[in-house]
C-alpha cells in the first residue's frame, strides 16, 4: 500500500495562474480532506468528501475547488492563486465504519508558494 | 471561532519526566477526538483516539483523558523521550451528526530535553 499520495511536493505559482493539487489513496477510504497548515494557525480543513460524487466544504473553502470522481483520487483546485494561499497543503483519507477507521492517514503536504 | 483550542503553543520537558499537553473545545456535537504528531517536512501521523463514551484511553506511554463536562482533553506521555519532541495536535470530529468533518486545534511544539 502506498497509502496517501500528493503530488507535487513543492510549487511555485504566479498570482492568478491555476493549478491543481493531486492526492490518491489506496487503502479504499470512503472519506478525504484537504487541509492546509500555516504558523500558529494549526490545520484548517478546506474541503472533504464522504464518498465519490459528494464533496462538502470546510472551515476555509473559499478560492478552492474540489471534484470526487473516483474513491481514490481527490485533486484541489485553484482557479487563480492568491500570496495569501501561499501554504503547505495536506490531504488525508479515513474509512467510516467501525475499528480504527476513524484514524486518519495524511499524505506528505505539498509546500505551496504563490507570489 | 475557533472550536478546537491548543492554548499552550510550546512545552519543554526533561527526558523521563511526564509531559501533558491540553486542548478544549467549545462544539458539544464532539464526539470523537484524536491525537496526531508532526514531524518537520512531514505530514501529520496518529497517535491516540478516544470515543465521547470513554474518558480514558490508554497505548503504551501516551494516555488520552477526556473531560466531557468541562470540554477538556489532554495526552499525558509518560515516560517522554527525545524522539518525542514534535508538533501535536488535537483533533475533534461529530460522527453521530453524520458531518464527519474533523476540526484541528493549532498545535503544541514539544521539546523533551536530553
Amino acid at each position: 500500500n502506498a497509502g496517501v499520495t500528493q503530488t507535487p511536493k513543492f510549487q511555485v505559482l504566479k498570482t492568478g495562474q491555476s493549478m491543481t493539487l493531486q492526492c490518491a489513496q489506496d487503502m479504499n477510504h470512503e472519506y478525504m480532506s484537504w487541509y492546509r497548515q500555516d504558523p500558529g494557525m494549526g490545520l484548517r480543513l478546506i474541503h472533504y468528501s464522504v464518498g465519490a460524487g459528494i464533496t462538502d466544504q470546510g472551515e476555509v473553502p473559499n478560492g478552492y475547488n474540489v471534484s470526487r470522481s473516483t474513491t481514490e483520487d481527490f485533486p484541489l483546485r485553484l482557479l487563480s492563486a492568491a500570496p495569501s494561499q501561499t501554504s503547505v497543503y495536506f490531504c488525508a483519507s479515513n474509512g467510516l465504519a467501525g475499528g480504527n477507521s476513524y484514524e486518519q492517514y495524511f499524505g506528505p503536504g505539498t509546500r505551496l508558494t504563490v507570489t | 471561532d475557533q472550536q478546537v483550542k491548543q492554548n499552550s503553543p510550546s512545552l519543554s520537558v526533561q527526558e523521563g519526566r511526564i509531559s501533558i499537553l491540553n486542548c478544549d473545545y467549545t462544539n458539544s456535537m464532539f464526539d470523537y477526538f484524536l491525537w496526531y504528531k508532526k514531524y518537520p517536512a512531514e505530514g501529520p501521523t496518529f497517535l491516540i483516539s478516544i470515543s465521547s463514551i470513554k474518558d480514558k484511553n490508554e497505548d503504551g506511554r501516551f494516555t488520552v483523558f477526556l473531560n466531557k463536562s468541562a470540554k477538556h482533553l489532554s495526552l499525558h506521555i509518560v515516560p517522554s523521550q527525545p524522539g518525542d519532541s514534535a508538533v501535536y495536535f488535537c483533533a475533534a470530529s461529530s460522527h453521530t451528526s453524520g458531518t464527519y468533518k474533523y476540526i484541528f486545534g493549532t498545535g503544541t511544539r514539544l521539546k523533551v530535553l536530553a
